[in-house]
């Protein structure tokens, strides 16, 4: 159980379009999503939670028109990269915590390796 | 501002010693501490987590304690074997911030056979 799977695995994209990554939970609902990035040989930095039903609340430093996240089911976050640079290749990796959890843990999907062209 | 700190940054041992992973945290008002494996390109595959109640947690050879008051925790892995090589990573919950979870740079392990 507590499996959570993201679209694509990878994707290249050409400077200046928008990409879309997925973030699904398949056999829990999550009321509670977030959105991390780690560059090469660092940490998850949070970028932003994302709540069903509600605005996403974003990190400091992270800009909100450039990275739109929406959370429409309890099963499903978007992370929408717009206008996409090279300084935006990163890895960027979702985890979701279980609504009927008691204990806060978080499962992590798979990631999804950006690369901008 | 919480902040977490792992050290070292980076490990070698050979195949069968038993090594000590270190975590530590500024701010000990956290909920729970979690160790992850990160391996290269991938996501992570929580091992162990670790309430702020609770003192240590054990999984087969792996073992993480906490000392909250301290702000430490550690991953105690037994008989080390090539394929535990991965980086490792540890987190902190933090109290009433809807479940945020606050990263330590990680330890990057190398077991050689």
């Amino acid at each position: 159980g507590a499996v959570v799977s993201q679209h694509p695995s990878w994707v290249i994209c050409k400077s200046g379009t928008s990409v879309k990554i997925e973030c699904r939970s398949l056999d829990f609902q999550a009321t509670t999503m977030f959105w991390y990035r780690q560059f090469p040989k660092q940490s998850l930095m949070l970028m932003a939670t994302s709540n069903e039903g509600s605005k996403a609340t974003y990190e400091q430093g992270v800009e909100k028109d450039k990275f739109l996240i929406n959370h429409a089911s309890l099963t499903l976050s978007t992370l929408t990269v717009t206008s996409a640079h090279p300084e935006d290749s990163s890895f960027y990796i979702c985890s979701a915590r279980d609504s009927l959890g008691i204990d806060y843990e978080q499962y992590f999907g798979p990631g999804t390796r950006l690369t901008v062209t | 501002k919480q902040e977490v700190t792992q050290i070292p940054a980076a490990l070698s041992v050979p195949e069968g010693e038993n090594l000590v992973l270190n975590c530590s945290f500024t701010d000990s008002a956290i909920y729970n501490l979690q160790w992850f494996r990160q391996d290269p390109g991938k996501g992570l595959t929580s091992l162990l987590l670790i309430q702020s109640s609770q003192r240590e947690q054990t999984s087969g050879r792996l073992n993480a304690s906490l000392d909250k008051s301290s702000g430490r925790s550690t991953l105690y892995i037994a008989a080390s074997q090539p394929g535990d090589s991965a980086t490792y990573l540890c987190a902190v919950t933090l109290y009433n911030q809807g479940g945020k979870l606050i990263f330590g740079q990680g330890t990057e392990l190398s077991v050689k056979p």
